[in-house]
């Protein structure tokens, strides 16, 4: 079985601030892992994703991930928050190695990310 | 490319009604899925589909019930509606053979149960 924890369900950083928000995983099968945004009432876009490959991977609006498989974690930051980061963000998790599974993700619970200006 | 669409956005049920919500994709993905967003739980997986004709459950498939008689579409249908189902209701899509398994979202379906 697989699973997702997003540590801290709000976090809030300062305009300029780093954003770092936390993500493990368990999986007894290599993970594929992802990082999506969701702006208010709006649906779930990509940020990046971790396949195989480089562990330090990187997405859109200056956010990257790294895939550290001795901690289970795949973390995602941002040197420099912008107003407009704000927004819920959601970890989640899949294999290639897992029968049919291209269908079906995982997600964490979600960060809600304010930037204070 | 419309991506994948669902109508409707927005919806109003009484206690045991039923309805069924609609999920279009035009990029011809073999997987399609259906998710419900809760405060504080994430999405969870409610159906799947990894062709047309074959479906299976996924983490929360009470009350709820799906076909695939064609790979475009998805639909979700809900038989007896509970209050418990007031949800924002997310479908996606993804390729087969996709090393990347990524999924496209839809908009989303907000659905009140009174």
């Amino acid at each position: 079985a697989q699973s997702v924890t997003q540590l801290g369900s709000h976090v809030s950083v300062s305009e300029g601030a780093l954003v770092l928000l936390r993500c493990n995983y368990s999986s007894s099968v290599p993970p594929y892992l992802f990082w999506y945004v969701q702006y208010p009432n709006q649906g779930l876009q990509l940020l990046l994703k971790y396949t195989t490959g480089a562990t330090l991977v990187k997405g859109i609006n200056g956010f990257e991930a790294e895939f550290k498989k001795s901690e289970t974690s795949f973390h995602l930051t941002k040197p420099s928050a912008h107003m407009s980061d704000a927004a819920e963000y959601f970890c989640a998790v899949t294999s290639p190695l897992i029968y049919n599974q291209g269908g079906k993700l995982i997600f964490g619970q979600g960060t809600e990310l304010s930037v204070k200006p | 490319n419309a991506g994948v669409t669902q109508t409707p956005k927005f919806q109003v049920l009484k206690t045991g009604q039923s309805m069924t919500l609609q999920c279009a994709q035009d990029m011809n993905h073999e997987y399609m899925s259906w998710y419900r967003q809760d405060p504080g739980m994430g999405l969870r997986l409610i159906h799947y589909s990894v062709g047309a004709g074959i479906t299976d459950q996924g983490e929360v498939p009470n009350g709820y019930n799906v076909s695939r008689s064609t790979t475009e579409d998805f639909p979700l249908r809900l038989l007896s509606a509970a209050p418990s189902q007031t949800s924002v209701y997310f479908c996606a899509s993804s390729r087969r053979g996709d090393r990347s398994y990524e999924q496209y979202f839809g908009p989303g379906t907000r659905l009140t149960v009174t």
